[in-house]
């Protein structure tokens, strides 16, 4: 009964290659987010969704693209992968506070550990 | 803009004693706040929150967090340590009308035997 799961868990590729990761929610949460957590484990916001819509997109290559057919659902595409591009990656979701912006804690998968050869 | 600074990489305490993991922030109006705790391997699991109210939340695990508004600071504390307290631990911030986390470098707490 995992909340948040993200497959795969490890990702190894060469350069050049494009490569998806998929994330999914059950816990009826309007909100889905990833985040890129680099070797220093410093964390960093890239996307987020609020019920398949786009509302958050910091300033990442667009060689990174968020697909979300349904909001439980957020996919992460990446094209022609770079050596920069190593990172664990994190899917997380959270219920919509409205106007009030987010008050309400994220939930967390447990990760994509992505390795660029 | 927004960011949060947690001043100490490393935090060593001994079983038994009192632990701090210090957590200043900057926003302009109503920071929400939380700790965030992540394990070897895993995601990061949500400890406790301030939004507004009492100065002092409590969370999981025993934890504890006091809101200092003057100082600027959201300090996690727990009065007895735990072995299995050790991991890496994150202050974040966010605040009203935005749903993205600003989070911290990290502080990785090591409880001694």
């Amino acid at each position: 009964d995992t909340a948040v799961s993200q497959t795969p868990k490890y990702l190894v590729t060469q350069m050049g290659n494009d490569k998806s990761i998929k994330c999914e929610q059950n816990l009826g949460h309007d909100t889905m987010y990833w985040y890129k957590q680099d070797s220093k484990k410093f964390l960093k916001i890239m996307f987020s969704y609020n019920n398949k819509e786009l509302i958050i997109n910091e300033t990442v290559p667009n060689r990174f693209s968020p697909k979300s057919p349904d909001k439980a659902h957020l996919n992460l595409h990446i094209n022609s992968l770079e050596l920069g591009d190593s990172a664990v990656y994190f899917c997380a979701s959270s219920q919509e506070a409205g106007t009030l912006g987010s008050n309400q804690p994220q939930h967390f998968g447990d990760g994509t550990r992505l390795s660029i050869l | 803009a927004q960011s949060v600074a947690q001043p100490e990489d490393q935090v060593n305490v001994a079983e038994g004693n009192p632990l701090t993991v210090k957590c200043t922030y900057s926003v302009s109006g109503n920071p929400y706040l939380f700790w965030y705790v992540q394990y070897p391997n895993r995601g990061l699991q949500f400890l406790l929150k301030y939004i507004t109210g009492d100065n002092l939340v409590k969370g999981s695990y025993g934890f504890e967090a006091e809101f200092n508004k003057s100082q600027t600071s959201f300090h996690l504390k727990k009065p007895s340590a735990l072995v299995s307290d050790s991991a890496l631990y994150f202050c974040a911030l966010t605040k009203g009308g935005a749903n993205n986390l600003f989070f911290g470098t990290g502080t990785r707490l090591t409880v001694i035997p």
